[in-house]
């Protein structure tokens, strides 16, 4: 079983529609969580930075982890055709000071017009 | 100009040739990883460096081996290419201290025959 799963979709939404994106992982130890929206033949770039559980909104996007059913989730308001990326959930725990990043498969998301 | 910078963007070779993707960057950060992106596997970690004399294996460092030649150099080598190292490999820095995400390059798309 991986550390981390996340359903590899394809998601496809009309513009403006609400976008739920979900990861589960099975290492309670992981305190750091992020989202990355990585475009197509680009690295992958930081959208959403939480620690421990919450929610943390950021203009279109909800970030929010439930540590007690190790499920979180991204959320995007008013979808756009520029939201169309492939997005990668990233955890990491505190190992020796040095924070690994275990990643999920990612999820590509297509938002048509 | 890109803060993380990998060459080449693109490389075709056949299997056991010896090659080496580079990385450089301009962030000043101590922190260097080296990753491949699978399609269904996501990123996994193959080698990272904290400084020019701290290098430590991830967890798929098999046939692979790495040289910090420099505070902003991470080079990754195979030494002996066989077509399942046929990937996407991705090169991303961090900054110290725990809130601090990985930043990426935009990858190196290698192809062994």
């Amino acid at each position: 079983q991986k550390e981390v799963e996340q359903d590899p979709g394809p998601l496809s939404v009309p513009e403006g529609a609400i976008v739920s994106l979900n990861c589960t992982y099975s290492n309670s130890a992981f305190q750091y969580f992020m989202w990355y929206r990585q475009y197509s033949r680009k690295g992958p770039e930081l959208l959403m930075y939480t620690y421990s559980s919450g929610n943390k909104e950021d203009g279109r996007f909800t970030a929010q982890v439930d540590k007690s059913s190790k499920y979180i989730s991204l959320f995007i308001r008013d979808s756009q055709p520029s939201d169309s990326a492939t997005y990668l959930c990233a955890m990491s725990e505190i190992s020796g000071g040095y924070n690994k990043l275990i990643f999920g498969a990612g999820t590509r998301l297509a938002v048509h017009p | 100009d890109a803060d993380v910078t990998q060459t080449p963007r693109n490389r075709i070779t056949k299997t056991g040739k010896r090659i080496m993707l580079e990385c450089s960057q301009t962030k000043g950060h101590d922190r260097m990883y080296w990753y491949r992106q699978d399609p269904g596997l996501g990123l996994r970690l193959i080698y990272y460096s904290f400084d020019v004399k701290d290098i430590n294996k991830g967890e798929i460092s098999d046939g692979y081996s790495v040289s910090r030649q420099a505070q902003a150099k991470f080079s990754l080598s195979l030494e002996s290419a066989i077509p399942n190292q046929t990937a996407l490999y991705f090169c991303a820095t961090r900054g110290t201290g725990n809130n601090q995400p990985q930043h990426f390059g935009d990858g190196t798309r290698l192809s062994i025959l």
